[in-house]
């Protein structure tokens, strides 16, 4: 069972045209990451989101976490071909590590912007 | 080092072999991750150490996979007699602090592939 699902899994869409990807899950989070994957490469930092309702952007992509802390939402306004990658939305939860968090993944959403 | 270094990058090894990951973190971080991550899909969590706590291994998918951390630094994910099943790609990630504030630091992982 997935804590974080994504959707969709698969996008490919024409330069220029606008998306958004979604992540949900039935548990609430203290915060909730973005990022983005190149082939080869470990996932990089986009945004963290806290406060419920909150959204921050990033140029042509825009974060909102939900209000009630359970899912966010990323929209790419005029996608370019140098959006392609694979976006991972990851929740924090406890551990048993007193005081201390870990991130879980979704299974992450493959964009392909097209020329 | 100003990353967090994997190696080796790529490993085959023949089913029923044991294999050695190894993972430098950045210095000072105190809290280290390593994830899984099959074919193109999202991050299944492994383990996770912070400083002198005992880690969170809730994670490890059998009794074949362990992991130690030396000295608060470098780590290892030891896997024991290798079943096809392992083919992934392993990536280790820290953070800065108790948690994923900050976000994580990935390394650019270990493509593992079981033969």
């Amino acid at each position: 069972t997935q804590l974080l699902e994504q959707s969709p899994q698969f996008l490919s869409i024409q330069e220029g045209e606008n998306l958004t990807v979604y992540c949900n899950s039935s548990s609430v989070f203290s915060s909730l990451q973005w990022y983005r994957q190149e082939p080869g490469e470990g996932p990089v930092l986009l945004v963290t989101v806290v406060t419920g309702g909150e959204v921050k952007k990033l140029k042509r992509l825009t974060f909102q976490f939900g209000d009630a802390r359970k899912d966010s939402s990323l929209h790419i306004t005029a996608a370019q071909p140098g959006d392609t990658g694979l976006y991972l939305c990851a929740g924090a939860q406890t551990t048993i590590i007193q005081g201390a968090q870990k991130l879980v993944f979704g299974q992450g959403t493959r964009l392909t912007i097209n020329p | 080092g100003a990353g967090v270094s994997q190696s080796p990058s790529n490993k085959v090894t023949e089913k029923g072999k044991d294999v050695e990951l190894r993972c430098d973190p950045i210095s000072g971080h105190t809290a280290l991750y390593w994830y899984r991550q099959s074919l193109g899909q999202g991050l299944e969590f492994l383990i996770y150490f912070q400083g002198n706590s005992a880690p969170d291994k809730s994670g490890l998918p059998s009794d074949r996979f362990s992991a130690e951390r030396t000295g608060g630094s470098v780590s290892t994910l030891t896997i024991q007699r290798t079943q096809q099943e392992d083919s992934a790609v392993y990536l280790c990630a820290d953070s800065d602090r108790r948690g994923p504030y900050n976000g994580y630091t990935f390394g650019s992982g270990t493509r593992l592939t079981v033969v």
